[in-house]
Formats: C-alpha cells, structure tokens, sequence
C-alpha cells in the first residue's frame, strides 16, 4: 500500500554538487510529474512524463532533467545545483494526463543548497 | 503569467463557521478543477474535484462553486472544524496540472 515513495526525504547540497532524486509508483499509473513547492508559489510542474518512453517541459525545467527510467520509476536530476533550486519536491503520478484523473503525490524531498 | 489565482493567501475561521476559498483562471481550454488538500510534511490530497458542465458539487462538508462565465471557482467548507486547518490548492487542467499558490486554512477552536 505504498502509493508513490520518494528518497530521498531530506538533503542538503553545496552549490554546484549533483544529484538525483528518485520516485517510484505502484499503482501501475502510465503517467508521472515532478513538481517543486516553494512558500507562497503554489506548486509548479518541473517535467512530466505522460506514459513510458515520453517526458516533456513543464512550467520551471530549467536547470533539471528527467529520466522515465520503467513504468514505475521517474527520476529527476540536478546537475549543477544552485541556492534558487532550495525547495520541497514532489513526484506524483495519476492513470493518465487530462481531466477526471486523480493525481496521487509521494511525500516529497526536502532540498536545500548551500 | 499566473494562470490560476487564488485568495485568500490565509484564513482563519471559527470552528463550525463556513471557509470560502476563491479561485479565478484564464486560459478557457482547462476541462477539469480539482481542489487539493495539504497538511504539514505530507504531499497534497485529493479533495473534491468538478467538470465544467455543472454548477455546483458537493461531497459532504465540502462544495465546489463554478461559474464558466465568470472562470471562478470556489471552494466551501461547511461546519469547520480543527482537523480541516490545512493549506489548499485550487487547480486547472487541460492536460497537466495549474496550481495556484494555496490558501493556508486555520480553524480555530
């Protein structure tokens, strides 16, 4: 009864150190998201990648990639990390992209860069 | 460009008292609006969620208004309770989701 489980929970980076941020989902949903929570900006779409094999530009991709890497797992990377990208993140995952589709969120990773 | 705005920022309501969250959006091809609930440490929720061909959804304690004309959509939630103080997030989708930027829902004792 996982949902969507994201490691890691906490991480604290110097500035232009790399990582990579993992989720995976096991309710067998087609599509996935990377969001990034930020105080008083709502939640803004970094990548998503509608089904196996596909990822697209969100709102905020900049300085991120994406790998879909199977059906479960979509992992997001910074490759040179900056201060502006100190945020919480968010995986998520629904059955498909578009209306009357519930969107189900891990419980997110906490980033901060030094 | 903020495609959903949403207000308040933050709100205080007395317990059994109605919450009213507001929210406007632009772009007329969003089909589908969800409001997502958040607490502390946790992701978001779904809460409740309405299509634009009808007015008005309810699901219990809470409702969603919708005026197409207007491209306004709210969230009430009836006899607040202790428990309801979350953040919520209004959103829009045409394929992905629009959040707005939360309201920060207090109920007070």
């Amino acid at each position: 009864n996982a949902g969507v489980t994201q490691t890691p929970k906490f991480q604290v980076l110097k500035t232009g150190q790399s990582m990579t941020l993992q989720c995976a989902q096991d309710m067998n949903h087609n599509s996935m998201y990377w969001y990034r929570q930020d105080p008083g900006m709502g939640l803004r779409l970094i990548y998503y990648s509608a089904s196996e094999g596909t990822t697209d530009k969100g709102e905020v991709p900049n300085g991120y990639n994406v790998s879909r890497l199977n059906k479960r797992e979509f992992s997001l990377r910074l490759e040179s990390a900056a201060p502006s990208q100190t945020s919480v993140y968010f995986c998520a995952s629904s059955f498909k992209t578009g209306a009357n589709t519930e969107a189900f969120f891990g419980q997110g990773t906490r980033l901060t860069v030094v | 460009q903020q495609q959903v705005k949403q207000s308040p920022q933050s709100l205080i309501v007395q317990k059994g008292g109605i919450s009213i969250i507001n929210c406007a959006y632009e772009n007329t091809a969003f089909d589908y609006f969800p409001w997502y609930q958040q607490f502390p440490g946790k992701g978001p929720a779904l809460l409740i969620a309405i299509r634009p061909d009808v007015s008005e959804k309810k699901e219990g304690r809470f409702t969603i208004s919708f005026n197409k004309s207007a491209k306004q959509f709210s969230l009430h939630i009836m006899d607040s309770q202790p428990g309801d103080s979350a953040t919520y997030f209004c959103a829009a989708s045409k394929s992905t989701l629009t959040f707005g930027k939360g309201t920060m829902l207090l109920v007070s004792p």
